[in-house]
């Protein structure tokens, strides 16, 4: 069955660095998206993606967040200055095409990270 | 958004059959009722979906109400795989997937 592919798996950086977490989702996926989920407590959506441009944004995607499709094949979220509070999960999803009743998302693994 | 309500945590035994509720009042026309789980340490994973009409698929049964105003997951015969968080999302179908993931209902499963 296709994934939605995430890296890294976990990552632990240092308060003020830069982190970039990577997805490759599914190869004829069109709609991309970002959730995070902090310990204990419940998922959030961030931000989605469409033809290189955000379509829409939680008030959590500040301007310390920025997302990206590189290459054909690769949809990353960069974090620019990490806090403490932006340790979580973040869970990297995709749907094939426009987002009608008949689709749904298909979630990777996710990335963990560890800000100290 | 229309909000869901669940239970915080349901228990069952296994192989023994599951009815997962969620209460939704306020649902709109419009608003397809998503089912998605999460198991320990992974990313969440949809169940089933549906607008009006019951449905079923290879991993579970989706019952809603006449009025729409609650919905039933149903998993036929409980396994320890199934043991996991499940959310009850409305999505409105002129709307992307920003999906409101809410607490869900952590469930049990006992050998």
């Amino acid at each position: 069955e296709p994934e939605v592919t995430q890296t890294p798996s976990h990552q632990v950086t240092q308060m003020g660095q830069e982190v970039i977490l990577r997805c490759v989702p599914i190869s004829n996926h069109l709609y991309f998206y970002w959730y995070r989920q902090i310990l204990g407590q419940k998922v959030e959506f961030l931000v989605s993606f469409y033809n290189n441009e955000i379509s829409e944004k939680s008030e959590i995607f500040d301007d310390q967040f920025s997302v990206e499709r590189p290459d054909g094949s690769n949809f990353t979220l960069k974090i620019r200055s990490t806090k403490l509070e932006d340790s979580a999960m973040y869970f990297c999803a995709s749907i094939p095409d426009s987002p009608s009743g008949a689709n749904v998302l298909t979630f990777g693994a996710g990335s963990r990270l560890t800000v100290l | 958004d229309a909000k869901t309500t669940q239970p915080n945590s349901m228990e069952s035994n296994e192989e023994e059959p599951v009815h997962l509720p969620c209460n939704h009042s306020t649902i709109s026309g419009t608003d397809y009722i998503h089912w998605y789980r999460q198991l320990p340490s992974q990313g969440p994973e949809y169940v089933i979906h549906g607008l009006t009409s019951n449905v079923n698929n290879r991993m579970a049964s989706l019952a809603i109400a006449e009025d729409r105003k609650s919905s039933t997951l149903i998993l036929h015969r409980a396994t320890l795989r199934d043991a996991a968080v499940y959310y009850c999302i409305l999505r409105p179908s002129n709307s992307g997937y920003a999906l409101n993931f809410g607490k869900g209902t952590s469930l049990l499963v006992t050998p």
